[in-house]
């Protein structure tokens, strides 16, 4: 199993912050997924990131994915309340498994 | 499109019942997984279908964990005798021949 370790394990900002989260790994993936999780809920895949050196954006949120496809990193500019929840690192692994990190835990206060 | 629904939502019992979790996936999904979160460990895979069939177990902890998948529509996951350190959530989700997946709000099992 690919571990992925995910920093920092809990965040408290507040409104209009930027943040970045981090997923990194010692093993190559051929993707990355970012989900973000609200309590009571299930994951919400949010981008997949495919090629090393990618970077997406969806909306304020920024995704990259490193060069050698090991890490990835998510900035979240100007945070709102609606952003709380717990975000989620998954790398690809024998193209069905995803192996996920423990994730970050946001929480954006007014 | 309802998406993949999990039932119960919560479940208690006490250390040695049986339980059993029910996921249906989303219609025209053709692999399902099974996968448990808790704190310490965070998500983990238990098991993957691939067209009803098991083609992966090896994450199931040990033999009280079973799992079957007797159409394309309906999936159990069941633990006899259950233990308190069961105790998590445990997570449906399908795709359609990969990723990604679409999880279920999950079911709640507590183990007293």
């Amino acid at each position: 199993t690919q571990l992925l370790e995910q920093s920092p394990q809990f965040l408290s900002i507040q409104e209009g912050e930027n943040l970045t989260v981090y997923c990194n790994s010692s093993s190559v993936f051929s993707s990355l997924q970012w989900y973000r999780q609200e309590p009571g809920e299930g994951p919400v895949l949010l981008v997949t990131v495919v090629t090393g050196g990618e970077v997406k954006k969806l909306k304020r949120l920024t995704f990259q994915f490193g060069d050698a496809r090991k890490d990835s990193s998510l900035h979240i500019t100007a945070a709102q309340p609606g952003d709380t929840g717990l975000y989620l690192c998954a790398g690809e692994d024998s193209g069905y498994a995803l192996n996920f990190g423990k994730g970050t835990s946001l929480l954006v206060t007014p | 499109d309802a998406g993949v629904i999990q039932s119960p939502r919560h479940e208690v019992t006490e250390m040695g019942q049986e339980v059993t979790l029910r996921c249906k996936p989303i219609s025209g999904h053709n692999s399902l997984f099974w996968y448990r979160q808790t704190m310490m460990r965070g998500l983990e895979l238990l098991i993957y279908f691939n067209n009803n069939v098991p083609i992966d177990d090896s994450g199931m902890p040990e033999d009280r964990f079973s799992a079957k998948m007797p159409n394309a529509s309906f999936s159990t996951l069941k633990i006899q005798p259950s233990e308190p350190r069961d105790s998590a959530v445990y997570f449906c989700a399908s795709s359609s021949g990969g990723l990604p997946l679409h999880f279920g709000n999950g079911t709640r099992l507590t183990v007293t």
